[in-house]
């Protein structure tokens, strides 16, 4: 996998926006970033993903600079239950590697 | 419509015993996938199943079995179950392997003495 670089905790204001920043500088043209989230003590929840174009549903936005180096991902009026452990990640495109690797992730921790 | 559902949500075991965790989809998903998450650590891949009728060997098959017993079920055994495989066990689904999108159960923790 394309390895990827989060910090490994931001804080942010309840309704305010979270802005959890990740760098992929190895990404390869073809390949997806997909961004995952883990509140405490459940299983990991799919957020969103793109390629290189931003990327908006109802949970969340996804903004991939133009060279593909980096992402952000924007909670836009976050609350208490987006408190999670965040994961960017960049799967393997080829091959036979069909898992998705988490790794440390961003701590979020919303604060009324 | 509850997603991916597991089954038991807890267990304990002693060593050697057996069970079975259950999963089951109701998305109608193609690919489903065994994961097992130790403290601290990220998840690693058990088995998965591209399809109804396959299953393959993740990064971590020892000491399990599935079963991929029609689309919507994939079961994981422990025949011997070991102190080492103390863990919390997520399932989940795709609509196919080249999907990245999966879909998690909410963890079975297991606990062997």
């Amino acid at each position: 996998d394309a390895k990827t670089t989060q910090p490994p905790s931001m804080d942010c204001a309840e309704g305010r926006a979270a802005n959890l920043p990740c760098n992929h500088s190895t990404i390869s043209g073809n390949e997806y970033v997909y961004w995952y989230r883990q509140i405490h003590s459940q299983g990991p929840q799919y957020i969103i993903h793109g390629l290189k174009n931003n990327e908006t549903n109802e949970m969340a936005s996804l903004i991939i600079t133009e060279d593909r180096k980096s992402s952000t991902l924007i909670l836009p009026h976050a609350t208490l239950r987006d408190t999670a452990v965040y994961y960017c990640i960049v799967p393997y495109s080829g091959g036979s590697n069909y898992k998705l690797t988490f790794g440390k992730g961003t701590l979020l921790t919303v604060n009324p | 419509n509850a997603g991916v559902t597991q089954t038991p949500k807890f267990q304990v075991l002693k060593t050697g015993q057996s069970m079975t965790l259950q999963c089951a989809q109701d998305m109608n998903h193609n690919s489903m996938y065994w994961y097992r998450q130790d403290p601290g650590m990220g998840l690693r891949l058990i088995y998965y199943s591209a399809s109804e009728g396959t299953t393959d060997k993740g990064e971590v098959p020892n000491g399990y079995n599935v079963s991929r017993l029609n689309k919507r079920e994939f079961s994981l055994r422990l025949e011997s179950a070991a102190p080492s495989q103390t863990s919390v066990y997520f399932c989940a689904s795709s609509w196919g392997l080249d999907s990245y999108e999966q879909y998690f159960g909410p963890g079975t923790r297991l606990t062997v003495t």
